[in-house]
């Protein structure tokens, strides 16, 4: 199976720190989907951003920054000046064109301490 | 702008009983997904439909799991005769199929608990 390892089972910072997220993915498609969700407590799975195989470039949304590297087939995802809200449980996940499905990491429970 | 909806939230029965969640998606989604994610993992992908067609069933779909999307809208999934290891929350996730990989967007799931 094509996996996503996502290897820090949980992290914990004090708020204010800037954090960074590992997502390791392996594929065999030229074209390929990579995903971000964050579940809160609540436990409904939120979207945060989706990158194709064909656009490295680095995304900047806020204090959400993702790092894409082909070479390396990583897709970290940064949070920079962490407040307590982000404290959640983040996946990454792919997809591959023409099959619908997505593939999540085991998560990584993030906690942002006052 | 209505998100997608579950229920029940919570479902709690006995061993051997049969249980029926049910998924309404975004309105203007035509892709519809069931999902199952156990503690400490990540959601694993279960079935998926396009319209009224189931499209993939993943080998986690036992015979006793049964899931339907009779006129494209909403969706149920039946599980019948359960059994302990069935006991996790059940994610629905739609999303539009205008081209390439949509991203998915998932209800509050529906978290079923075997005694």
């Amino acid at each position: 199976a094509q996996k996503v390892t996502q290897a820090q089972t949980e992290i914990s910072v004090v708020e204010k720190e800037d954090v960074t997220l590992d997502c390791v993915y392996e594929t065999r498609d030229t074209t390929y989907y990579l995903f971000w969700y964050k579940q809160p407590p609540s436990g409904e799975l939120v979207f945060l951003i989706r990158r194709n195989s064909f656009d490295e470039q680095n995304e900047i949304s806020g204090r959400y920054s993702w790092n894409f590297q082909k070479s390396t087939s990583s897709f970290n995802f940064t949070i920079t000046a962490s407040q307590v809200v982000d404290s959640a449980v983040y996946f990454c996940a792919r997809a591959v064109q023409g099959a619908q499905k997505l593939v999540f990491g085991q998560g990584t429970r993030l906690t942002i301490n006052p | 702008d209505t998100g997608v909806s579950q229920d029940p939230r919570h479902k709690i029965t006995k061993r051997g009983q049969n249980v029926t969640f049910r998924c309404d998606p975004i309105s203007e989604h035509n892709r519809l997904y069931w999902y199952r994610q156990t503690l400490g993992q990540g959601p694993e992908f279960l079935t998926y439909f396009q319209n009224e067609a189931q499209l993939e069933k993943s080998r986690l779909l036992s015979d006793r799991f049964s899931a339907e999307r009779p006129k494209g809208s909403f969706s149920t999934l039946e599980i019948q005769r359960t059994e302990q290891g069935d006991s996790a929350m059940y994610l629905c996730a739609s999303s539009s199929s205008r081209d390439r990989v949509q991203p998915q967007h998932f209800g509050d799931g529906t978290r079923l608990s075997i005694l």
